[in-house]
């Protein structure tokens, strides 16, 4: 069974704190993922990377960094945590096979809360 | 750019009830078009996918069909299950700057009562 796992399901920090989320998948896929999903804005691209040291600003890369030395794995962090980085975050991963419909595989979430 | 606007939710209904729910989109290009379902506390799962014109994507007694004209993918069942209570997203994926990036909607909550 195809697997996309998250370090976390559940995360509380304190601000300034430097945060790292890890994702990790088994289906040997070049692309990969963070979101960070709200309440009525559903979900919102925070980076992508289509090859290992590859990366790519999404909608929303302000206050984030992103690390991929591994094909199966990218990291999201958070430099120095602030409230409004409270959120759900989820990533995934692609097939990259230069056609638009490979569907997107995603792990469970983690919840991230910065007090 | 790319932009996918689904009906706001939440949708209410009762079990065995039809649902639909809109979605219409605007692409630069002929994208692929699906549908993810989320369940409380897990994440997105595909739903079902379409990828060209009038395809009909399936699965679970769910279905959408790529409607270029209207620019349209609309989501249906013919008769909802308490278990069909999640929150579902529409999404597109086209080729822009190179990259095959996603584009999702904001999401509709549907509750199923018995």
């Amino acid at each position: 069974d195809v697997k996309v796992t998250q370090s976390s399901r559940y995360l509380v920090k304190r601000t300034g704190e430097k945060v790292f989320l890890e994702c990790v998948q088994d289906m040997d896929h070049e692309n990969m993922f963070w979101y960070r999903q709200d309440p009525g804005l559903g979900l919102r691209l925070i980076y992508f990377s289509y090859d290992v040291k590859m990366k790519e600003k999404g909608d929303i890369p302000e206050g984030y960094s992103v690390s991929r030395e591994k094909k199966e794995r990218f990291s999201l962090i958070l430099e120095s945590a602030s409230t409004n980085q409270t959120s759900m975050y989820l990533c995934a991963s692609s097939l990259s096979s230069g056609n638009t419909y490979n569907e997107q595989f995603f792990g469970p979430g983690t919840r991230l809360t910065v007090l | 750019g790319d932009s996918v606007t689904q009906m706001e939710g939440p949708v209410t209904l009762s079990e065995e009830a039809f649902l639909t729910i809109n979605c219409t989109y605007t692409a630069t290009g002929y994208p692929s078009l699906f549908w993810y379902v989320q369940y409380p506390g897990e994440g997105l799962q595909l739903l079902l996918k379409a990828t060209k014109a009038d395809d009909k994507g399936s699965n679970k007694g769910f279905e959408a069909t790529y409607r270029k004209e209207t620019t349209s993918f609309h989501l249906e069942k013919g008769s909802v299950q308490v278990s069909d209570s999640a929150v579902y997203f529409c999404a597109l994926s086209d080729l822009s700057g190179g990259s095959y990036i996603p584009t999702f909607g904001r999401g509709t909550s549907l509750i199923v009562h018995p």
